[in-house]
């Protein structure tokens, strides 16, 4: 049972690049979200998925787009990085919002240079 | 809005002390209340969650409508409860959000 992957586990980018962070379950959850972790700030919601083809922003969603044509995928695109986009991300799913256990992937450094 | 504060970034207590994590929270209506810990090296993982009033590992929290907090109590600190821990809330957005954290370190 895999869970919650994510790839790749570790990336540099420079200013200006484009990448995309993947991230996959295997539980058949509908919820999906993607994180930043930063010194200081904790967890930050970027985008979540409360079923494929829906998406909606969090609290910090600028710089980032995601798409949930699958229940399975839930990428998180990072059209023209910039250094204040280094951070650790990490991508989660649950089976529904309420009251569920959110599973979460093992994260992606991510380096803007 | 939904909100959680964690006012202390770092914990430091000995080894068989008790340990309380403080965790306040903003919401209008009835909140899910959780606490996730995260393992050096290792992916956050729920801890436990209010609805189901359990004891993990020896913490317990409980949920103060009153007062707006869902602290984590341990009544004897252990070295492998050293971790960063994290509060988060999920109102009627269907968002989860989470609080800043604290870093709890237990010393022998």
């Amino acid at each position: 049972n895999a869970g919650v992957t994510q790839t790749p586990k570790f990336q540099v980018l420079k200013t200006g690049q484009s990448m995309t962070l993947q991230c996959a379950q295997d539980m058949n959850h509908e919820y999906m979200s993607w994180y930043r972790q930063d010194p200081g700030m904790g967890l930050r919601l970027i985008h979540y998925s409360v079923g494929a083809g829906i998406t909606d922003q969090g609290e910090v969603p600028n710089g980032y787009n995601v798409s949930r044509s699958t229940t399975e995928d839930f990428p998180l695109r990072l059209l023209s990085a910039a250094p204040s986009q280094t951070s650790v991300y990490f991508c989660a799913s649950s089976y529904s919002f309420a009251q569920n256990e959110a599973f979460f992937g093992q994260g992606t450094r991510l380096t803007v240079v | 809005a939904q909100r959680v504060t964690q006012p202390e970034k770092l914990l430091s207590v000995f080894k068989g002390a008790p340990v309380e994590l403080k965790c306040n929270y903003s919401y209008s209506g009835s909140p899910e209340l959780f606490w996730y810990v995260q393992y050096s090296r290792q992916r956050l993982q729920l801890l436990l969650r209010h609805i189901s009033r359990e004891s993990i590992k020896g913490f317990t929290a409980d949920l103060n409508k009153g007062e707006t907090s869902f602290h984590l109590k341990k009544p004897f600190a252990q070295e492998e409860d050293s971790a960063m821990y994290y509060c988060a809330l999920q109102g009627g957005s269907e968002k989860l959000v989470f609080g800043k954290g604290t870093k709890l370190t237990v010393n022998p």
